[in-house]
């Protein structure tokens, strides 16, 4: 079974800074699929980045990037020039390649951008 | 990505009755997906719904407390049955996009007196 943890349960930023979040994850799987959701105060799960295991490359978007470390497993976000509206709870999560496709959690880091 | 719609968006229910959740893709999906995030909480699947077959469920989840239907490829209900305040939760349902994603409808919120 895959564990996905979120070691910051909370954390701030001010506007227009840069923040990293934390994720560390647990497999024995090869083939995987990474992945952050953020989910603001209207409850609504939005992607924010994807990152296959296979492809050392690490993924970006826009300012959201992250640090992909197969051999560690280590998957952080790092947003950049943070906006209020990046205010939200963040989900690292989990998916083997080739299953039945379900996710695997984290329990989240709430994420406030200070104006 | 899918455009995906779920009814009722919040719901009030008394002890001891039910509620159906409907979830809605704008696009046909394989496997349709219910999820259940309790106050606070992290999101953990409750059961995978495949079209023309029972639901799977994961551990702890059972379909007598959580029966699923999935007439077709588009259209998905939960049933939270028998409900206790322990039930009281945001439902989500989420279908598979391309490249192995998968995207969440805007959830249930649900409140058990």
């Amino acid at each position: 079974a895959q564990t996905v943890t979120q070691s910051q349960p909370e954390m701030s930023v001010q506007e227009a800074e840069t923040v990293t979040l934390s994720c560390t994850y647990d497999t024995s799987e090869n083939n995987y699929y990474l992945f952050w959701y953020k989910q603001p105060p209207s409850r609504q799960m939005i992607l924010v980045i994807r990152q296959e295991a296979y492809k050392q490359q690490n993924a970006t978007e826009n300012r959201f990037s992250v640090n992909f470390q197969k051999a560690a497993k280590s998957f952080s976000l790092k947003i950049s020039d943070s906006q209020l509206g990046d205010t939200a709870m963040y989900f690292c999560a989990f998916m083997k390649r080739g299953s039945a496709r379900q996710l695997t959690f984290g329990s989240g880091t709430q994420l406030t951008v200070l104006p | 990505s899918a455009v995906i719609s779920q009814k009722p968006s919040r719901d009030i229910c008394q002890r001891g009755t039910s509620l159906t959740i409907q979830c809605q893709v704008d696009s046909q999906v394989t496997m349709m997906f219910w999820y259940r995030q309790q106050p606070g909480q992290s999101l953990t699947l409750i059961a995978t719904a495949n079209q023309g077959s029972e639901a799977t469920y994961e551990s702890g989840f059972v379909i007598d407390k959580f029966p699923i239907s999935r007439p077709n490829l588009t259209f998905s209900t939960l049933t939270v049955s028998n409900m206790s305040p322990e039930d009281s939760s945001i439902y989500l349902c989420s279908v598979n996009g391309g490249e192995e994603t998968q995207y969440f409808g805007p959830g249930t919120r649900l409140l058990v007196l």
